[in-house]
């Protein structure tokens, strides 16, 4: 498996505090994705990283990378009650040639209540 | 702006009984397209990934086949449903070669009894 030990987790948190969430690989990767999915919907890219960068920011959400340790994060400022979802890291695993293979990670349900 | 629909929203169907799900992306010529199936409460799994029209690689075997049998279509099926094939099944696209972010329809529910 791609991934470390890591099943879907799940975190609770009230409006306005801040959350991070992690997730650790274990081949080689030049980017990180992290998805976000909503109850019955298909998942969204909400954030990309890649090797060369070591953080990334976007709105409220900010990602990590550490290639050294082969670990990924995403972190919300002042959670919002729509920002509950769950939140996948996924990395590019493909085989090489035309097979852009996404692997994704276990997710974190992420609650936040008012 | 590109758009997909999967279709149906959701199925009920019988240990034993065929399947056919499909999945159709406008505005976007000579897409990748890809299915993935989700266990509920669990990880996306790649199932099928398609390049062109008529060729699609199998990544996992789960008694399941997919088909492209147009430039905006694909298409999941089997013959027989198993227990094992509840879940959620996404069809997802990809600019092109090096582009790895995925844009996801909606899915179908499949609950199989």
């Amino acid at each position: 498996s791609q991934w470390g030990e890591e099943n879907l987790q799940a975190l609770s948190i009230q409006e306005g505090e801040d959350v991070t969430m992690n997730c650790s690989y274990k081949t080689y990767t030049t980017v990180v994705h992290w998805y976000r999915q909503d109850s019955g919907r298909g998942p969204a890219l909400i954030i990309l990283i890649r090797s060369n960068e070591r953080e990334k920011r976007s709105g409220r959400l900010r990602a990590t990378l550490d290639t050294s340790s082969q670990s990924s994060s995403l972190s919300i400022t002042a959670a919002q009650c729509e920002d509950t979802a769950v939140y996948f890291c996924a990395t590019d695993t493909g085989s090489g040639g035309s097979n852009y293979k996404l692997t994704f990670g276990k997710g974190t349900l992420l609650t936040v209540t008012p | 702006a590109q758009t997909i629909h999967q279709w149906p929203v959701a199925e009920i169907k019988a240990v034993g009984s065929p399947l056919s799900l499909g999945c159709t992306i406008k505005g976007k010529s000579s897409p990748n397209l890809y299915w993935y199936w989700q266990a509920t409460g669990g990880t996306l799994q790649q199932l099928f990934y398609s390049i062109t029209v008529g060729q699609v690689e199998s990544v996992v075997q789960l008694n399941l086949s997919a088909s492209r049998p147009k430039d905006d279509q694909f298409i999941l099926s089997t013959e027989k449903l198993l227990l094992s094939h509840s879940g959620f099944y996404l069809c997802a696209w990809s600019l092109f070669w090096g582009q790895n972010t995925l844009y996801f329809g909606a899915g179908t529910r499949l609950s199989v009894l």
